[in-house]
């Protein structure tokens, strides 16, 4: 099933660059989730949305802003990639027993 | 500090048996727990779930038990299959509206044939 797709799926990036990563859902959720999937951590809440141009922060949320402006897309962004940001990202949609998007690896040199 | 974990790493099952995954928590605020499994190169894929008012709960060959008094959960996989190989994850939610799951390390299972 395609309700949650992620893009890129690999993007390598140069420290200092930002980096826009796309979450997209055709399931009409109100909820949206980016997590960072690191070894030794399993997988962490960045930032969240539970509307449009409704957001709030996670977990780990200092690099990262995030914006949604329709119900289907939610963007993540590194204003200024870091090594540290070097990771799996996942977005996920909807509520009780979410659905995770296939990933996206993304390297920073 | 990590308020889910899953203290083992990796666990290996003989095609058959059950296989038993553990979870513990700290957050005595925790009301809802999930279990995900995820294979290589795929997002984690929503498995069972269990809310604080029970203790059980059981769907095909999965079932998680939940012993709030000791903040433990655990996954029982009975028999386990080849096809259950992969590494699982624990996530617990304060079920604040949005769902925001805090995740366990995550434990990889093997199954032997």
């Amino acid at each position: 099933d395609a309700g949650i797709t992620q893009s890129p799926r690999h993007k390598v990036t140069e420290t200092g660059t930002p980096v826009t990563l796309r979450c997209h859902q055709t399931e009409n959720h109100r909820y949206m989730y980016w997590y960072r999937q690191d070894p030794g951590h399993g997988l962490r809440l960045i930032h969240y949305s539970y509307g449009v141009k409704d957001t709030d922060k996670g977990e780990v949320s200092d690099g990262y802003s995030v914006s949604r402006s329709k119900t289907e897309d939610f963007l993540l962004t590194l204003e200024s990639a870091t090594s540290s940001q070097t990771s799996v990202y996942f977005c996920a949609s909807g509520s009780v027993g979410y659905t995770f998007g296939s990933g996206t690896r993304l390297t920073v040199v | 500090d990590q308020q889910v974990k899953q203290n083992s790493p990796s666990l290996s099952v003989q095609e058959g048996r059950i296989s038993i995954l553990n979870c513990d928590y700290t957050n005595s605020m925790f009301d809802y727990f999930l279990w995900y499994k995820k294979y290589p190169a795929e997002g984690p894929t929503f498995l069972i779930s269990i809310s604080s008012i029970k203790d059980k709960n059981e769907d095909g060959r999965f079932t998680v038990f939940l012993n709030k008094s000791a903040k433990h959960l655990s996954l029982h996989i009975v028999p386990s299959q080849p096809g259950d190989s992969a590494v699982y994850f624990c996530a617990a939610s304060a079920n604040e509206g949005a769902q925001k799951l805090v995740f366990g390390q995550g434990t990889r299972l093997t199954i032997n044939p």
